[in-house]
């Protein structure tokens, strides 16, 4: 059971343009949710963070929208840039319960120079 | 301040063996989790330690152990190793636990198992 589902195994991008990653879940309990970034051979690394509360956050040219009634959030990338190209995963989590991450399957981001 | 280490950073074994993964957290952090990333399946979670104490538990098998010391630096175990625990073996950590904090991960230990 896939709580957190990126169903865009792959997506490729030009230099310059904006590239949207989506990922949904199923868990209406999930109130905080993050985007991580990994290269290979490397951890992945924090990009950006949403509570249930908002649903935008912006950090440069990092934008991610939480559209709680869909169960849908999304990264904006803008202007994508050559070293973005990279995995990407969303997680959730939430406060009440067994508190833990669930990741997506991750998007690879392949932005063409 | 230094960030999250794994130790070994790659690892092989043949079936039947066991292994111990370290990781040292960020200084400040008391919380650690584990994470398992095969092709596919994303990052799994293992466990979450907290001040020495197993918080959560993911679905894997009793194989799959972990402890946290005072320090808060934490080990994983697998004993009686598979093909498919072939992995990469991931750490994070965090300064809370059950709370809306990011956590940092480790690079990972890479684990093969023949």
């Amino acid at each position: 059971d896939q709580q957190v589902k990126q169903n865009s195994p792959s997506l490729s991008v030009q230099e310059g343009r904006i590239s949207i990653l989506n990922c949904d879940y199923t868990n209406s309990m999930f109130d905080y949710f993050l985007w991580y970034k990994k290269y290979p051979a490397e951890g992945p690394t924090f990009l950006i963070s949403i509570s249930s509360i908002k649903d935008k956050n912006e950090d440069g040219r990092f934008t991610v929208f939480l559209n709680k009634s869909a169960k849908h959030l999304s990264l904006h990338i803008v202007p994508s840039q050559p070293g973005d190209s990279a995995v990407y995963f969303c997680a959730a989590s939430a406060l009440s319960g067994t508190y833990k991450y669930i990741f997506g399957t991750g998007t690879r981001l392949k932005v063409l120079a | 301040k230094a960030g999250v280490t794994q130790t070994p950073r790659y690892l092989i074994k043949t079936r039947g063996q066991q292994v111990t993964l370290s990781c040292s957290p960020i200084s400040g952090h008391r919380s650690v989790s584990w994470y398992q990333q095969t092709p596919g399946q994303g990052l799994q979670f293992l466990f979450e330690y907290f001040s020495e104490t197993q918080r959560n538990k993911g679905n894997f098998p009793g194989r799959f152990s972990g402890r946290q010391f005072s320090n808060s630096r934490s080990e994983m175990n697998v004993s009686t190793l598979e093909l498919g625990d072939s992995a990469l073996y991931l750490c994070a950590s965090s300064t809370v636990s059950g709370a809306q904090e990011t956590q940092y991960f480790g690079p990972g230990t890479r684990l093969l198992v023949l």
